[in-house]
């Protein structure tokens, strides 16, 4: 349970704030993920980050911004959010992305997250 | 790019029943079949996983059956518990080079005691 953490778990902003989003991952992995997770919706692939370098940006609006300053730590900072951003945002992590067999990922528990 | 069908959207069984769900994919070139559990309020977490050089793979109560030519799999949970309700998720992924997961909109699994 403690191998992939997220801060904070819920967290409310209007929308001309600017809040973070915090991931951090004990398990010696090389690649980490962030997901969007909507009410009847699957999960979305926002960002994909290999070996510190960002490797995937699924057409996310710039209002999100990630950010991977080591292998162990990735960061997502919100600014000017909207109402439709309101969801559950998970951070995911893998040994390494890209290479075959290693793909398994291992989700943090989210940070809920409104947006008034 | 991939697709990822998932049926049913919401299943309940009783206690001691089988249970199957079911995913298709559009991509032949996926290779790597996830499938994760959701309890309320938690992170999802893998169970089991398929790659596409075997048709069945079992953990205990858990199976997943994979067929390459038809583009689809399958969870099989038999001897239902009541811990066994949440919400599950499939996944495709080509894995190699491509390692995106792409996943389907999960199934609400109600075990009645």
């Amino acid at each position: 349970e403690t191998g992939v953490t997220q801060t904070p778990r819920h967290l409310v902003m209007g929308m001309t704030n600017k809040k973070s989003l915090k991931c951090e991952q004990h398990l010696g992995h090389n690649a980490m993920y962030w997901y969007k997770q909507s009410a009847k919706k699957p999960l979305e692939l926002m960002f994909v980050y290999n070996f510190k370098e960002q490797t995937e940006n699924n057409s996310v609006p710039s209002r999100f911004s990630p950010e991977c300053p080591n292998s162990s730590h990735l960061f997502l900072h919100l600014h000017t959010l909207q109402p439709e951003d309101s969801a559950l945002y998970l951070c995911a992590s893998s040994p390494e992305s890209g290479r075959k067999g290693t793909d398994t990922q291992y989700f943090g528990p989210g940070t809920r997250l409104t947006v008034l | 790019g991939e697709n990822v069908e998932q049926h049913p959207s919401t299943l309940s069984v009783q206690e001691g029943d089988s249970a199957v769900i079911k995913c298709t994919y559009s991509d032949s070139a996926s290779n790597y079949f996830p499938w994760y559990k959701q309890e309320l309020g938690k992170r999802p977490q893998l169970i089991i996983d398929i790659r596409s050089n075997v048709g069945e793979k079992k953990d205990q109560r858990i199976a997943v059956t994979l067929n390459k030519t038809a583009k689809h799999f399958s969870l099989h949970i038999t001897e239902t518990q009541p811990e066994d309700s949440a919400v599950y998720f499939c996944a495709a992924s080509r894995g190699g080079s491509n390692y995106k997961l792409t996943f389907g909109k999960g199934t609400l699994l109600t075990v009645n005691p």
